[in-house]
């Protein structure tokens, strides 16, 4: 089993670029989660789904969109990336509130 | 706004060791949970924890919910080299939205040389 699969592993942008990262979960779970992990911090919820066809903003969303594309697929954008953006992005997914699934990370950085 | 306290930040290990960690906060949660995260990984759910005094055990690991529903424990009996990695404590309100569950910052576990 797959479980939640990430792409890319690793992205270089420059100021000002953008991009979407891309989370699948084959597990039929109903919620899905991008946070953002710095050195020190934790992790960070950006924002999450439900379920199908529901978003919403977690603790530090700005800068970011998101979509759910269908149940399977939740999706990261940044639309003009800063310097602060630079960080391990991960996507979960969870069937119970709290028990998650992660994928292996997505290394982003910004020049 | 709710946080939640790890400690110790980070600790040593040798072979055949127990190990002791823990979380704290001011607030009141029901449902405490502990992931590690290997090198290069994402985290792994290790315990969940739903009922304030429950102790519970995964092989070597035992975590318990505090009784005043503000704390959780985690302790590894007779730890071995791939214990090595980052333990994270998570808390919720089980019932609220899927967005309020936290993470402490973790407990960053290595092998003394």
């Amino acid at each position: 089993n797959a479980g939640v699969t990430q792409t890319p592993k690793f992205q270089v942008l420059k100021t000002g670029q953008s991009m979407t990262l891309q989370c699948a979960q084959d597990m039929n779970h109903n919620s899905m989660y991008w946070y953002r992990q710095d050195p020190g911090m934790g992790l960070r919820l950006i924002y999450y789904s439900a379920s199908e066809g529901t978003t919403d903003k977690g603790e530090v969303p700005n800068g970011y969109n998101v979509s759910r594309l269908n149940k399977r697929e939740f999706s990261l954008r940044l639309e003009s990336a800063a310097p602060s953006q630079t960080s391990v992005y991960f996507c979960a997914s969870s069937i119970i509130a709290g028990e998650l699934f992660f994928g292996e990370g997505s290394r982003l950085t910004v020049l | 706004g709710q946080q939640l306290n790890q400690s110790p930040q980070s600790m040593f290990i040798q072979e055949g060791e127990d190990v002791s960690m823990n979380c704290t906060s001011s607030s009141i949660f029901n449902t405490w949970l502990w992931y590690k995260q290997d090198p290069g990984e994402g985290p792994v759910l290790l315990i969940a924890l739903y009922k304030a005094g429950e102790l519970t055990s995964n092989g070597r690991l035992t975590a318990q919910f505090g009784i005043t529903r503000k704390d959780s424990f985690l302790n590894i009996s007779a730890s071995i080299p791939s214990d090595v990695g980052i333990y994270f404590c998570a808390a919720q309100n089980y019932g609220g939205s899927q967005g309020n569950l936290i993470f402490g910052k973790g407990t960053k576990l290595s092998v003394k040389p």
